[in-house]
């Protein structure tokens, strides 16, 4: 089974500051997703990423799927507490397994 | 106009009772899924179904049994409910099947299970 780690679990920071958070397996992924899950809602695609070393912007999110597509990093500037909610990775192995991580749960104070 | 609804948005109820969860999808999708989201918040895939047929069930108990009228409805119906199976419970709908790179799951609001 291919697992997804993702860190930091938490992380609270002040409206503006910059932040990455990473998500990282053993395993080579075809693909890795980036959500959001805002509370009492489901998860919320925010980006796909499939090619090595691949670079995807939106707005002030960056994404970027590691060289060995092993790890994904997100990283988002000037933070705004709209920012706030749980990060979650998904990645599609080899042989259709589809698996997420963790998350993180990011708060941005104002 | 929502996307993929799940009904009942709260669920209570006591061990060994039978309860069922609705979903349904107005975006022409071809494949449906149910996960469980325990209280770490941990997502995982319990069942994909593609056009009204089962493609993944992953190790699940027996006591679940998803069905599917058509493709535009998956229910997840419980058996004998245990303490264990409190969670969130959600729903998605992707066009191409299951988990394909290239392809965006839409989820829906979910249903919190709680059993006492």
């Amino acid at each position: 089974t291919q697992l997804l780690e993702q860190s930091p679990q938490f992380l609270s920071i002040q409206e503006g500051e910059n932040l990455t958070v990473y998500c990282n397996s053993s395993s080579v992924f075809s693909s890795l997703q980036w959500y959001r899950q805002e509370p009492g809602e489901g998860p919320v695609l925010l980006v796909t990423v499939v090619t090595g070393g691949e670079v995807k912007k939106l707005k002030r999110l960056t994404f970027q799927f590691g060289d060995a597509r092993k790890d994904s990093s997100l990283h988002i500037t000037a933070a705004q507490p709209g920012d706030t909610g749980l990060y979650l990775c998904a990645g599609e192995g080899y042989g259709q397994n589809f698996v997420f991580g963790p998350g993180t749960r990011l708060s941005v104070l104002p | 106009d929502t996307a993929v609804s799940q009904t009942p948005k709260y669920l209570v109820t006591q061990m060994g009772n039978d309860k069922s969860i609705k979903c349904e999808q107005n975006l022409g999708h071809d494949t449906m899924y149910w996960y469980k989201q325990d209280s770490k918040k941990f997502l995982k895939i319990m069942f994909s179904y593609n056009n009204k047929e089962l493609i993944i069930n992953e190790t699940v108990p027996n006591r679940f049994s998803p069905k599917s009228p058509d493709k535009a409805h998956l229910n997840l119906h419980i058996n004998s409910l245990e303490l264990g199976d409190s969670a969130v419970y959600f729903c998605a709908s992707s066009q191409l099947g299951f988990a394909r790179g290239t392809d965006t799951q839409y989820f829906g609001p979910g249903t919190r299970l709680t059993v006492l």
